[in-house]
């Protein structure tokens, strides 16, 4: 199975900060890996799919990078809106795997 | 509109059984695969198993196999989870997902306790 391993568990930022958020995986997974949003209550959100595509309607300063074992989800400017808990999802194999998540926090 | 929307959690005694449903709407649910995740409270997302889109193929997370079941009716747009010899590691909301499309229920929490 694939394992996904993802750091920092948490952050705590200001909001204007540049936060990054690492994925890696166990074996590589080409860029089958998309990251997620969720706030406390809610079901997750996707922010970024194929590793790097923002989906659509979320916002520029979202932005991911990576291909094969190692994959960052950047926010360029954190604004209030942003904190919230951060997951990656691997789909390369059948058997889905999520990272722990990255609860960003405000300072 | 696209809806997700599961049944049947509560709370139920270690060794248990419960099926959750998930009815589905707004989407052609027969053309994709269909998810079941879940998240044990102040935890993070588990995946926890997976039903092709004419439940041919299945899959599932080690800690649940032999014990959990997928399916789907693809006549009646639902999906279900049937889970067997619960045990209080099992606490958790449920979530109904297409992961393809990124479309989620809102869940239903199944708590395992005596």
């Amino acid at each position: 199975d694939i394992q996904m391993t993802q750091s920092p568990s948490s952050l705590s930022a200001s909001v204007g900060d540049r936060v990054t958020i690492t994925c890696r995986a166990s074996q590589g997974i080409r860029n089958d890996l998309g990251w997620y949003q969720q706030k406390p209550g809610k079901a997750p959100k996707r922010l970024i799919s194929a590793a790097s595509s923002l989906q659509s309607g979320v916002p520029s300063r979202f932005s991911g990078s990576g291909s094969g074992t190692e994959f960052t989800l950047t926010i360029s400017s954190l604004q209030p809106e942003d904190f919230a808990t951060y997951y990656c999802l691997q789909h390369n194999s059948y058997l889905r795997t999520f990272g722990q998540g990255t609860k960003v926090e405000i300072k | 509109e696209v809806h997700l929307v599961e049944s049947g959690g509560g709370l139920v005694q270690p060794g248990g059984s419960l099926r959750l449903s998930c009815a589905a709407s707004g989407f052609t649910f027969r053309n994709y695969w269909m998810n079941w995740v879940r998240q044990a409270p102040g935890k993070g997302l588990e995946w926890v198993a997976n039903i092709y889109q004419d439940g041919s193929e299945k899959h599932y997370v080690d800690s649940v196999k032999g014990r959990f079941t997928i399916s789907r009716d693809n006549a009646k747009n639902s999906l279900y989870l049937e889970m067997n010899s619960l045990r209080a590691e099992d606490t958790a909301v449920y979530y109904c997902a297409n992961l393809y499309s990124d479309y989620w229920g809102q869940g239903t929490l199944v708590t395992v306790s005596s």
